[in-house]
């Protein structure tokens, strides 16, 4: 069956420090993966997304995510966290026909100062 | 209008009682999704609908949850006889295209229902 595991619930990070959001996904086929963030009181906005081709792809806000087929994973990155980042974040696999996503449980982000 | 919009932003209602639940998709998009995120939980995917192709309803809790899209635009959420476990967001996407291409969802804010 298809599922997303966001393994952590809680991050704290210093601003500036780096961030590593981690995700895996079981999905018997060619996954299409998103990763989503959600600010307080604010809709879910979509950050990237990965369909097919080069691994590391490139999303907004300076976030980038990697594919890892042999991990089944598709962790996101940023290498420096502004206070702005603190949020919850989505990871997400869409079926090869998108009528169906499935979302992880999502990760808090909160940022010290 | 400019993104997904949804109405009313919260409902208290006694269990029970029937509640509908609207969305209104940005406009030509043909597919829209129904989702529910209760409290500490993931977006847990409802129902699906793609143009005028039969809705795909596998994600519907229960017999007491139905939805219908009315001329492949607006959207209605019914929920009948709540029960407290109803109690959720309920989120609303669309996109531009369900079965190729680039299909980013786009959210709505959101329904924050309560069932007393």
């Amino acid at each position: 069956a298809q599922s997303v595991t966001q393994p952590d619930i809680h991050i704290t990070v210093s601003e500036g420090a780096s961030l590593e959001l981690r995700c895996n996904y079981s999905y018997g086929a060619t996954p299409y993966l998103f990763w989503y963030v959600q600010s307080p009181g604010q809709g879910l906005q979509l950050l990237l997304k990965y369909f097919s081709g080069d691994t590391l792809v490139q999303g907004i806000k300076g976030f980038e995510a990697e594919f890892k087929r042999s991990q089944s994973s598709f962790n996101l990155r940023k290498p420096s966290v502004h206070w702005s980042d603190a949020a919850e974040y989505f990871c997400a696999v869409g079926t090869y026909n998108f009528n169906k996503f499935y979302f992880g449980s999502g990760t808090k982000l909160n940022v010290k100062p | 209008g400019a993104g997904v919009s949804q109405s009313p932003s919260n409902k208290v209602t006694e269990k029970g009682k029937d509640v509908e639940l609207r969305c209104d998709p940005i406009s030509g998009h043909t597919a829209l999704y129904w989702y529910r995120q209760s409290l500490g939980q993931g977006l847990e995917f409802l129902i699906y609908f793609q143009g005028n192709s039969a809705p795909d309803k596998s994600g519907l809790p229960s017999d007491r949850f139905s939805a219908e899209r009315t001329g492949g635009s607006v959207s209605t959420l019914t929920i009948q006889r709540t029960q407290q476990e109803d109690s959720a967001v309920y989120l609303c996407a669309s996109s531009s295209s369900g079965t190729s291409g680039s299909p980013e969802q786009f959210f709505g804010p959101g329904t924050r229902l309560t069932v007393l």
